[in-house]
């Protein structure tokens, strides 16, 4: 079974500045997914930015950036220009794209605070 | 284009009863999944349906069920309802089961006294 883990509970960044949160996962299938989702208050998940295992070129959104480490299973999200509408909990999710498994499999999640 | 809708958004019920929600898909998505979320389990999957047929099933009793119509519309029940079935209900939609891109609902607060 897959699984995908958050170390960091939370984090904080200050307005403007950048800030990495952390994920890694753990699977033996060479073909996947990973996402980030955002889950402001509202409680509304938001898809922040997606990689796909065979891409070796790491995702980009604006301010949002990956770094994929695929032999190391490593997935963090970059965000540049942190802005207070940025605050939320940030989820890493992993899907598999083998047979007919198509369930996210999310992480504990980081909670990030933006400052003044 | 609307996105996905769940109704209702609050619910209070007592142990025991059971409890049905509701989930619309954006229009044109035939995938949908369901996921529990709580503070001690995090996010975890319940079920997903796409033609009208359940492809998926996590961890969960019998007591969890779910079925989709062919407006691709899905329903959660949940009988004999126990404290720790108190949690938000997210449901997700995608184009087609091989499409990898979830879209979630607001979600169902469920709360079990």
């Amino acid at each position: 079974a897959q699984t995908v883990t958050q170390s960091q509970p939370e984090m904080s960044v200050q307005e403007a500045e950048t800030v990495t949160l952390s994920c890694t996962y753990d699977t033996s299938e060479s073909d996947y997914y990973l996402f980030w989702y955002k889950q402001p208050p509202s409680r509304q998940m938001i898809l922040v930015i997606r990689q796909e295992a065979y891409k070796q070129q790491n995702a980009t959104e604006n301010r949002f950036s990956v770094n994929f480490q695929k032999a190391a299973k490593s997935f963090s999200l970059k965000i540049s220009d942190s802005q207070l509408g940025d605050a939320a909990m940030y989820f890493c999710a992993y899907r598999s794209n083998t047979g007919t498994a198509s369930k996210l499999t999310f992480g504990t999640g980081t909670r990030l605070q933006v400052t003044l | 284009k609307a996105g996905v809708t769940q109704t209702p958004r609050y619910l209070i019920k007592t142990r025991g009863q059971q409890v049905t929600l509701s989930c619309s898909p954006i229009s044109g998505h035939r995938s949908v999944s369901w996921y529990q979320q709580t503070p001690g389990q995090g996010l975890q999957f319940l079920f997903e349906y796409f033609s009208e047929t359940q492809r998926n099933k996590g961890n969960f009793p019998g007591r969890f069920s779910g079925r989709q119509f062919s407006n691709s519309r899905s329903e959660m029940n949940v009988s004999t309802l126990e404290l720790g079935d108190s949690a938000l209900y997210l449901c997700a939609s995608s184009r087609s089961a091989a499409v990898y891109e979830q879209y979630f609902g607001p979600g169902t607060r469920l709360t079990v006294t």
